[in-house]
């Protein structure tokens, strides 16, 4: 079955850079996502990359693919305060989107 | 462009009573919705997906007599709690997918906090 796995937690200082992993078990997913969402809010769609892509750069982020390892990853680079959030990655299954546990990310000053 | 709105944005009940919550996509016409529900610190977990004019297809383990999916058009789904109980108090997030999202993503509402007394 599709499953969806990411660390709990990352702690970085403002202006360094974050790295936020996720495994995946669907080889079949077409596309992956990664969503934002703050505390008592939905989700913002951040990013996505199509399978047969390697890396996709958008602004401050930059998401990785190892289509083999079943690994995806997001970069988040110069990391403010404001990026504090959960951080979910997700991969579009059968029909449906299916997220991982979700990653806590905590910007200090 | 691609908003979803929810209302209410919480509502709080008593035990025995039907919540009816709203979900609309504001600037695209959404062909099929998703409704979630989300526990503290934990995933978002898929209750049901409803096409336009279509009966809600459930998960396994939703019971689809307590929680009534309406996708009446392109813009609005509902989603009723009916006989609502403490237990199912919690985040309840809706998603809407649409011609506009031609890579497939789907568009979050805010969430609706419903809590049972």
């Amino acid at each position: 079955g599709e499953d969806v796995e990411q660390s709990l937690f990352l702690s970085v200082r403002e202006g360094d850079s974050s790295v936020i992993n996720c495994t995946y078990t669907d080889s079949s997913s077409t596309y992956l996502y990664w969503y934002k969402q703050e505390p008592g809010a939905g989700l913002q769609l951040l990013t996505y990359i199509f399978s047969n892509m390697d890396m996709k750069q958008d602004q401050r982020l930059t998401v990785l693919l190892n289509k083999k390892d079943k690994h995806l990853s997001l970069r988040i680079a110069d990391t403010q305060t404001g990026d504090s959030a959960i951080y979910f990655c997700a991969e579009r299954g059968f029909q449906k989107l299916v997220f991982g546990t979700g990653t806590r990310l905590l910007v200090s000053p | 462009g691609a908003v979803v709105s929810q209302h209410p944005s919480w509502v709080i009940c008593k035990s025995g009573t039907s919540v009816k919550i709203e979900c609309r996509s504001l600037d695209f016409q959404a062909t099929t919705m998703f409704w979630y529900r989300q526990f503290p610190k934990q995933s978002l977990m898929l209750m049901a997906t409803s096409n336009e004019g279509s009966k809600a297809t459930y998960e396994q383990g939703v019971e689809k007599d307590k929680f009534l999916i309406n996708h009446a058009s392109l813009t609005l789904s509902t989603l009723t709690v009916t006989s609502a109980h403490p237990e199912d108090s919690s985040f309840y997030i809706c998603s809407a997918r649409g011609s506009v999202t031609s890579v497939g993503e789907q568009y979050f509402g805010p969430g609706t906090r419903l809590t049972v007394t």
